[in-house]
């Protein structure tokens, strides 16, 4: 089946650094998106970027799709971005997203 | 801002019972999704649909229904219980061209005993 890997699992991190979070996939997807999960469990949708380099905020997700990998960067890491950051693919290419496959996931904790 | 409501938020069932899981969303979207949760995995995708009296089978059908009864509501059905169903369950909404992302419930923790 689809596969998501993300890495790392786990990440610490003092307030002010910045964090990379990687994903890698085994298909051509046409729609890859990054969602975070806070710790109480809610999700959020952070930006969809199925190609490329995009910028919102702190956020910085750089996507090479013909090596089936992302990226997102936290630039000025803050407490308040501790949480779970989860990428998700469309397996089937055909960018839509009634299919996504989700990874595990990177557990992010900032410390003050 | 989007807004789709689970019900309830907490369930203890026992094994062999019906549970049954209510999501409502107010966004007026066609799609809609049932994913489980579980530690060290992502979300995977259980049923959704594409719109009322429609669903369709996810990645993880077995032992779930589905049910669409309105453009609103979508609930997830578990005639039979098992405790390997014990998971955080969410209920998302979109569509494409809707900002072209989902909208998650908060979620419903279920333990079947």
């Amino acid at each position: 089946g689809q596969q998501v890997q993300q890495s790392p699992a786990s990440l610490v991190l003092q307030e002010g650094e910045n964090a990379e979070l990687q994903c890698n996939f085994s298909s051509t997807a046409t729609q890859l998106q990054w969602f975070y999960q806070s710790p109480g469990g809610s999700l959020v949708s952070l930006l969809s970027n199925p190609s490329g380099t995009k910028h919102t905020g702190r956020l910085t997700s750089t996507t090479v799709t013909k090596e089936r990998r992302s990226s997102l960067h936290i630039s000025s890491s803050q407490t308040t971005d501790s949480g779970t950051y989860l990428c998700a693919i469309d397996p089937w290419g055909d960018g839509s997203f009634n299919k996504l496959t989700f990874g595990a996931g990177t557990r992010l904790a900032v410390c003050p | 801002e989007a807004a789709v409501t689970q019900s309830p938020r907490n369930k203890v069932a026992v094994t062999g019972g019906k549970v049954t899981l209510s999501c409502n969303q107010t966004n007026n979207h066609n799609n809609m999704y049932w994913y489980r949760q579980d530690t060290g995995h992502g979300l995977r995708l259980i049923h959704y649909s594409y719109g009322a009296g429609s669903t369709e089978k996810g990645d993880i059908p077995d032992g779930y229904k589905a049910s669409r009864p309105s453009q609103e509501n979508f609930s997830l059905i578990l005639e039979l219980a098992t405790p390997s169903q014990t998971s955080v369950y969410f209920c998302a909404s979109g569509d494409r061209g809707h900002q072209n992302t989902l909208y998650f419930g908060a979620g419903t923790r279920l333990s079947v005993l």
